[in-house]
């Protein structure tokens, strides 16, 4: 199994350019989640799906665009980057909700 | 929504020794889970810990849900135990059913 796998691990965007950050899991996880994490600020919620089909805005989901068409993936788009979306995204998953979470290896994102 | 605070926030120790990182929570969860990121990133489950004592080689973790604070112990400390260490509550059924992260405690050990 390769777990949670995310690309592109390194990206440097220009503001005002879209960008699509993609997750995939093996593990036939039903839910899925991104978070973002900014020094000092640990990690922050920004959307979630629980199943194929089924999203939700988490804490912070404004400039963030996400669908579930499948189980396994669960794409993260940015709509117009900004500065402010300079962070390392993080994409989880789990079998359900309340269980053990796994991360993916992290994208580092740079907006200028 | 669930307020996390872990303490210390930093913490440096020599090898061999053992430490204990304690997380508080505000409100009732029936999830609790402790993360390990290392020095490149990478975030590593340690534990799922909502009630309960658990172990696993150096590490250990005690959760008492009724006092709300869960504490992580790191026995014969090593160097590739440096890094930040994550606490994460949800309570499902309640208003916050997703994981909410703590800040983290650095710890950083010297050879």
């Amino acid at each position: 199994n390769a777990g949670v796998t995310q690309t592109p691990k390194f990206q440097v965007l220009k503001t005002g350019q879209s960008m699509t950050l993609q997750c995939a899991q093996d593990m036939n996880h039903e839910y899925m989640s991104w978070y973002r994490q900014d020094p000092g600020m640990g990690l922050r919620l920004i959307h979630y799906s629980v199943g194929a089909g089924i999203t939700d805005q988490g804490e912070v989901p404004n400039g963030y665009n996400v669908s579930r068409s499948t189980t396994e993936d669960f794409p993260l788009r940015l709509l117009s980057a900004a500065p402010s979306q300079t962070s390392v995204y993080f994409c989880a998953s789990s079998y359900s909700r309340g269980n053990t979470i796994y991360f993916g290896e992290g994208s580092w994102l740079t907006v200028v | 929504g669930i307020q996390v605070e872990q303490s210390p926030p930093d913490l440096i120790l020599q090898e061999g020794a053992n430490s204990t990182l304690r997380c508080n929570f505000s409100d009732s969860v029936n999830n609790l889970q402790w993360f390990h990121q290392n020095p490149w990133g990478q975030l590593i489950n340690l534990f799922y810990i909502p009630s309960g004592t658990k172990q696993n080689g150096r590490l250990s973790a005690t959760t008492v849900a009724t006092e709300r604070y869960s504490l992580l112990y790191i026995s014969s400390s090593q160097t590739t135990d440096s890094g930040v260490y994550f606490c994460a509550v949800a309570n499902y059924g309640g208003s916050q059913g997703n994981l909410i992260f703590g800040k983290g405690t650095k710890l950083s050990v010297k050879p």
